[in-house]
């Protein structure tokens, strides 16, 4: 069993509804991090948040907002998807962001746009 | 561009035999190496990973093999397995403090024949 939980495992949308993905973890860890997956590519950083503050963001559109309202949570708000943005979106977290430790990922939800 | 290539993209195996995936990177930046497996539906989980003053590190089947001169290093599955089917990606992390992250090789699919 993963000890990153994401929610809702699949999810569709269309263009013009507001979802939200959740993740959370206890471990304890103090990283966590969004990432997106197309088919048959490695996963694609879009951000980073260490102790609650966001650290980095890959140039994400704004139809893309996160979220971390605690040490355990981390949401991403979407808003006016496109076709293009159907994926797998996973989140993982780690220990802390500069140290090397391994990032431990959920299995991510399944994202499609209609 | 690439930073962190890898090969082969795909790669069929004989149980019991040895399956070798290549990763290359350029940049010396890069402190920590680490070795994600991904099987269908799941997210990517730590496999084993390496620093650079390591030639090589051992954890059960799994070997990586780093050269630091020719900055190539390779993940060894021994008696490879049916259920070691799955993808493989290499990853290179570099950068300072909060904006540390992993950059991602393009995968390896991987098939184990019985």
């Amino acid at each position: 069993d993963t000890e990153v939980t994401q929610t809702p495992k699949h999810l569709v949308m269309g263009m013009t509804n507001k979802k939200s993905l959740k993740c959370e973890q206890h471990m304890g860890h103090r990283a966590m991090y969004w990432y997106k997956q197309k088919a048959k590519k490695p996963p694609e950083l879009m951000f980073v948040y260490s102790y609650e503050k966001l650290s980095i963001n890959e140039s994400v559109p704004s139809r893309f907002s996160p979220e971390c309202p605690n040490s355990s949570l981390l949401n991403l708000h979407l808003h006016a998807l496109q076709p293009e943005d159907s994926a797998l979106y996973l989140c993982a977290s780690s220990q802390e962001v500069d140290r090397n430790q391994p990032q431990h990922f959920g299995d991510g939800t399944r994202l499609s746009i209609l | 561009q690439q930073q962190v290539k890898q090969s082969p993209q795909s790669l069929i195996v004989q149980k019991g035999g040895i399956s070798i995936i290549n990763c290359a990177y350029e940049n010396t930046a890069f402190d920590y190496f680490p070795w994600y497996q991904q099987f269908p539906g799941k997210g990517p989980a730590l496999l084993i990973a390496i620093r650079p003053d390591v030639s090589e590190k051992k954890e059960g089947r799994f070997t990586i093999s780093f050269n630091k001169s020719a900055k190539q290093f390779s993940l060894h599955i021994m008696d490879s397995q049916p259920g070691d089917s799955a993808t493989y990606f290499c990853a290179a992390s570099k950068g300072a403090g909060n904006n540390r992250k992993l950059i991602w090789g393009l995968g390896t699919s991987l098939a184990v024949n019985p």
